[in-house]
């Protein structure tokens, strides 16, 4: 079993529609939790970053993390065709030299 | 971008050749990490380094050495590179709780 698990998708949907990304996770121990965005042929940025159980809002994102459940979610509001990309979750343990564990990614594309 | 550049953006290479990237930061970050991308795999992590001359292995650290003699350089050598290391490799560095990436190396070895 992986440590985190991620639907790979493709996930496609109409412009201005509310998008759901969501990962897995087996380590309780795990602390760190991000979300990256990745365009085709480009590095990983972070979108947002999270400690603690509980919605994070940045704009039209809303990242979720439920330890008890050892799931975590994006939500992405207004969806729009500049969010077409591949989304990776990261989960870490510890601060400092940190081993970042990846899902897939779940590539996203937002039709007009 | 967090000040880092990798080269070269794109290498082909044969198998058995040795083969050396680069990762460059101007930001004096303690922390750099070498990160390998294949379709269904997500990120993995070959090696990271915690300061110079200090590096430790990662998940897929088989048939890759690392070197920091310089704050600012992070170098991945394959040393006879094999197929199977067909990939795009990442370098990133910590700031602030978090690992920020640069813009990738295209391998293929042939």
């Amino acid at each position: 079993q992986k440590e985190v698990e991620q639907d790979p998708g493709p996930l496609s949907v109409p412009e201005g529609a509310i998008v759901s990304l969501n990962c897995t996770y087996s380590n309780s121990a795990f602390q760190y939790f991000m979300w990256y965005r990745q365009y085709s042929r480009k590095g990983p940025e972070l979108l947002m970053y999270t400690y603690s159980s509980g919605n994070k809002e940045d704009g039209r994102f809303t990242a979720q993390v439920d330890k008890s459940s050892k799931y975590i979610s994006l939500f992405i509001r207004d969806s729009q065709p500049s969010d077409s990309a591949t989304y990776l979750c990261a989960i870490t343990l510890i601060q400092g030299a940190q081993k970042l564990v990846f899902g897939q990614g779940t590539r996203l594309t937002i039709n007009p | 971008d967090a000040g880092i550049t990798q080269s070269p953006r794109h290498k082909v290479t044969e198998t058995g050749t040795p083969v050396t990237l680069r990762c460059h930061q101007t930001e004096n970050h303690r922390y750099m990490y070498w990160y390998r991308q294949d379709p269904g795999h997500g990120l993995r992590l070959i090696h990271y380094s915690y300061g110079v001359k200090d590096t430790d292995k990662g998940e897929v650290s088989d048939g890759y050495s690392v070197s920091r003699s310089k704050t600012e350089d992070f170098l991945l050598t394959l040393e006879s590179a094999t197929s199977s290391q067909t990939s795009v490799y990442f370098c990133a560095i910590s700031l602030q709780d978090t690992q920020y990436f640069g813009p990738g190396t295209r391998l293929t070895v042939l």
